[in-house]
């Protein structure tokens, strides 16, 4: 199947600093992909939809100007968290929508710790 | 964005056990996906349906596409320990926008 990558993996950064995930579709070209996130053991909140040459579109209480989202090429799409605080620290997801447009494929998701 | 109703919430059985579970939605949808997800990981693909009535099997894994295009199922059979974990469905409109169920947490008792 289709392979959704994401990195870093598990990142820890400092309260005030801001950091990047990276996801990439390693197989397809993704127009549209998907942010979201979890707290434990709850279900994924979507975040925003990345669209490739365009702004992203944020879900309705996401700030968008703290989660940073580009979408610079069909395989690749960032998710900067500026001026990161401990409440940001989640379990980040991304997701890709496949050519078809009728298949989703998810990252591995990134662990967030801000201290 | 809007979520799927997914039943039941959660469900602890015993090892070599059936499970069900299914997602229902207020409006129709072309496409239904069934993710497993482990603790500390994204989910992962299971089974992808498109056309209404489909029936798909992977493994253990079955999974049916409701004649209505309102709802879905996925069973597993004889349940095994690694069986172990959330089990999301997601749904595609036919505007192409995807949407989520809440999850069924999955717990197999040895």
């Amino acid at each position: 199947g289709a392979v959704v990558s994401q990195h870093p993996s598990r990142v820890i950064c400092k309260s005030g600093t801001s950091v990047k995930i990276e996801c990439r579709s390693l197989d397809f070209q993704a127009t549209t992909m998907f942010w979201y996130r979890q707290f434990p053991k709850q279900s994924l909140m979507l975040m925003a939809t990345s669209n490739e040459g365009s702004k992203a579109t944020y879900e309705q209480g996401v700030e968008k100007d703290k989660f940073l989202i580009n979408h610079a090429s069909l395989t690749l799409s960032t998710l900067t968290v500026t001026s990161a605080h401990p409440e940001d620290s989640s379990f980040y997801i991304c997701s890709a929508r496949d050519e078809g447009g009728n298949t989703i494929y998810f990252g591995e998701g990134s662990w967030l710790t801000v201290v | 964005g809007q979520q799927l109703n997914q039943s039941p919430q959660s469900m602890f059985i015993q090892e070599g056990e059936d499970v069900s579970m299914n997602c229902t939605s207020s409006s129709i949808f072309n496409t239904w996906l069934w993710y497993k997800q482990d603790p500390g990981e994204g989910p992962v693909l299971l089974i992808a349906l498109y056309k209404a009535g489909e029936l798909t099997s992977n493994g253990r894994l079955t999974a049916q596409f409701g004649i209505t295009r309102k709802d879905s199922f996925l069973n597993i059979s004889a349940s095994i320990p690694s069986d172990v974990g959330i089990y999301f469905c997601a749904g595609a409109n036919t505007g192409n926008q995807f949407y989520f169920g809440t999850g069924t947490s999955l717990t197999v008792i040895p």
